[in-house]
């Protein structure tokens, strides 16, 4: 089955230490997003790429990077620059250039920092 | 003006009952909606997509009103199972979407 793969499920972190949160599709999507989610509050843009070696800062870029380096993989990285690392985050995907094609997301990581 | 607004709930009604939620949105250019159903402490799940003036499938109704940009999604016949936060998505660009902030709909017993 196609599908979005994130892991781990629960990442537990030391105040300080940066971590790479992992997010893989074999949909054969050309965009692929990372999105943060806070309690009760709406999914916030991280960082998103339409095609390989290709990516553009959301909403809430500072304190995060990103690559894709392949079209299947797009790996988050959480610095130490990041003030409120603790959220839930979701990778997603989509057709890139197709107006009316949804999100595919991923079952999330969440991320607790202390 | 956010660029998607939903009324945030919660909407607390019977099993049975018929219940309808809007969504605004500020972008007049956005062709195709979305609606994302979000169970507590999981990702969101697609719903229907709207396209056109509205979409059905089975006791859910998506309508659009282009005129007065919102749309609507309409449950009927409850379920228990109904239960989550539903989530209102506007593709801004082919690379952007907005999400409103979602509403949350509890089916009581």
């Amino acid at each position: 089955d196609g599908g979005i793969t994130q892991s781990p499920k629960y990442l537990f972190r030391k105040e300080g230490q940066n971590v790479t949160l992992s997010c893989e599709q074999n949909l054969n999507h050309d965009a692929m997003y990372w999105y943060r989610q806070d309690p009760g509050q709406g999914l916030r843009l991280i960082y998103y790429s339409q095609i390989v070696n290709d990516f553009q800062k959301g909403d809430i870029a500072e304190g995060y990077s990103v690559s894709r380096e392949k079209k299947e993989s797009f790996p988050l990285t959480v610095t130490s620059a990041q003030k409120n690392p603790t959220a839930f985050y979701l990778c997603a995907s989509s057709i890139a250039r197709l107006d009316n094609s949804p999100l595919h997301f991923g079952n999330g990581t969440r991320l607790t920092v202390t | 003006r956010k660029e998607v607004e939903q009324d945030p709930g919660p909407f607390n009604v019977p099993e049975g009952a018929t219940v309808a939620f809007n969504c605004t949105y500020s972008n007049s250019a956005s062709q195709s909606f979305f609606w994302y159903r979000q169970d507590c402490r999981k990702e969101p799940k697609l719903l229907m997509s709207v396209y056109s003036s509205g979409n059905e499938d089975g006791r859910f109704t998506a309508q659009l009103n282009r005129a007065s940009q919102y749309i609507s999604l309409l449950i009927r016949d409850s379920k228990l199972s109904d239960s989550a936060t539903y989530l209102c998505v506007v593709p801004y660009n082919f690379n952007k979407f907005y999400f409103g902030s979602g509403t949350k709909l509890n089916v009581k017993p």
